[in-house]
């Protein structure tokens, strides 16, 4: 079965502070998708960035990076020095040979001023 | 851009009443999909459809139907609406090109259904 767990409900920072959203991962599947979403409060997710199972590589995008560790099945999320607008429920979620997402539960940020 | 839009941002029904919430996409996607979000449980699968008029079930479909008659339309359907209906409703819309999998959903701004 495949499942996605973002253990931290929600997380609460000072603005300029750095956070890491956790998210692991079970899937069977041999070629697989992560992704994560941002919700902000209007309600629309947001897509935030695709990995396949075969690219290990971190990527930053600039005040945001990733890290994917197939070893520990994780895909954790890094805001550096975050800002009031990165408040927001942000979901990890991942797609396998069914064509279908499975999100975690999601975690609610909020970054005070 | 792609543009999903969904026909309300927010409805209030009563128990029993036969509900429709729309979803139109503009960007030709052969792939449309319904979620329902509930705090703590993150977004859950009702239905999704490959194709007009094919729909699948996803992982919670009971009390819920669907129609696709057109590409881009694609509707969700509460038969008689109870109360555990209450939800945030969330529209997706994706390409098929390639591995289906790998291609992220655009989503539209949601509707929360309240069922009194």
């Amino acid at each position: 079965a495949q499942k996605v767990t973002q253990a931290q409900t929600e997380i609460s920072v000072v603005e300029k502070e750095d956070v890491t959203l956790d998210c692991v991962y079970e899937t069977r599947d041999t070629t697989y998708y992560l992704f994560w979403y941002k919700q902000p409060p209007s309600g629309e997710l947001v897509f935030l960035i695709r990995r396949n199972s075969f690219d290990e590589q971190n990527e930053i995008s600039g005040r945001y990076s990733w890290n994917f560790q197939k070893s520990t099945s994780s895909f954790n999320f890094t805001i550096t020095a975050s800002q009031v607008v990165d408040s927001a429920v942000y979901f990890c979620a991942l797609s396998g040979n069914t064509g279908k997402l499975i999100f975690g539960q999601g975690t609610t940020l909020q970054v005070k001023p | 851009d792609v543009k999903v839009t969904q026909s309300s941002r927010y409805l209030v029904k009563r128990t029993g009443e036969k509900v429709f919430l729309e979803c139109v996409q503009d960007m030709d996607h052969e792939n449309m999909f319904w979620y329902r979000q509930d705090p703590g449980l993150g977004l859950r699968l009702i239905y999704f459809s490959y194709d007009v008029k094919m729909k699948e079930k996803g992982d919670i479909p009971e009390g819920y139907s669907v129609s696709r008659e057109k590409k881009e339309r694609f509707s969700l359907i509460l038969e008689s609406a109870s109360t555990n209906q209450t939800s945030m409703y969330l529209c997706a819309s994706t390409s098929r090109g390639g591995r289906v999998e790998s291609y992220e959903q655009y989503f539209g701004p949601g509707t929360r259904l309240t069922v009194t």
